[in-house]
């Protein structure tokens, strides 16, 4: 049974361009977070969503940033028009249905903007 | 709100000596969950220990233990006798009880301790 599996581990933007980072939950998680962790600093909550469903947004910038995770395929974090304090380890974690489980985290991709 | 709080931000030992990192937590939930997690130089997250907040019990898992004090809402680790493989950045977290049967991912950490073991 993979782990969580994010991608690319490491993605390098320029000012401006897109960034596109990938999550896909262990197998049988119907649930996705997504953390920010900017260099030397504690991990952030950025997003909760379930499967076609944004749960809960309440960490996300309110431009530039969405997330999405469809009924077929990875969960994405979606940066637009990237700037220097974009630059952070982006961490998604996944849990299953079941209630008292806990999330299993991915290894993170390091995004940097130059 | 919840708040995690580790005031050492930095610690450095040598190798075999104990260290001790603090871990102190605001919330207004009469359940949650206590975390440590590892995260070494390669980035990723280790998880260590979930703990409850129904159970103070201390725990020891080899050289690792935990010391939960909920009249002092502290969650403190200590490693004995420490390795240079224990160099690493530790976060505590903290997150509700039952948050509406949803939540569990989601996480309130803390700035993290680095811990530095010199051979």
């Amino acid at each position: 049974n993979a782990g969580v599996m994010q991608n690319p581990r490491h993605l390098v933007r320029r000012r401006g361009q897109e960034a596109r980072l990938r999550c896909s939950p262990m197998k049988g998680h119907s649930h996705v977070y997504w953390y920010r962790q900017l260099p030397e600093e504690g991990l952030k909550f950025m997003v909760y969503l379930q499967k076609e469903n944004i749960i809960d947004e309440s960490g996300m910038p309110k431009e530039r940033f969405s997330a999405e995770f469809p009924k077929e395929g990875p969960s994405i974090l979606r940066i637009q028009q990237v700037v220097r304090g974009d630059s952070a380890a982006y961490f998604c974690a996944s849990s299953p249905q079941e209630l008292n489980t806990e999330a299993f985290f991915g290894q993170g991709t390091r995004l940097t903007v130059v | 709100a919840q708040k995690v709080t580790q005031a050492q931000t930095e610690i450095s030992v040598v190798e075999k000596e104990d260290v001790t990192l603090d871990c102190v937590y605001e919330t207004r939930d009469t359940t949650y969950y206590l975390f440590w997690y590892k995260q070494p130089p390669s980035g990723e997250l280790v998880f260590l220990i979930r703990r409850n907040s129904f159970d103070e019990q201390n725990e020891i898992s080899g050289r690792y233990s935990w010391n939960f004090q909920k009249s002092t809402s502290s969650f403190n680790f200590t490693i004995t006798a420490s390795q240079v493989v224990d160099s690493a950045v530790y976060f505590c977290a903290l997150r509700p009880g039952n948050a509406g049967g949803t939540s569990y991912g989601k996480l309130t950490f803390g700035q993290g301790t680095i811990l530095t073991v010199h051979p």
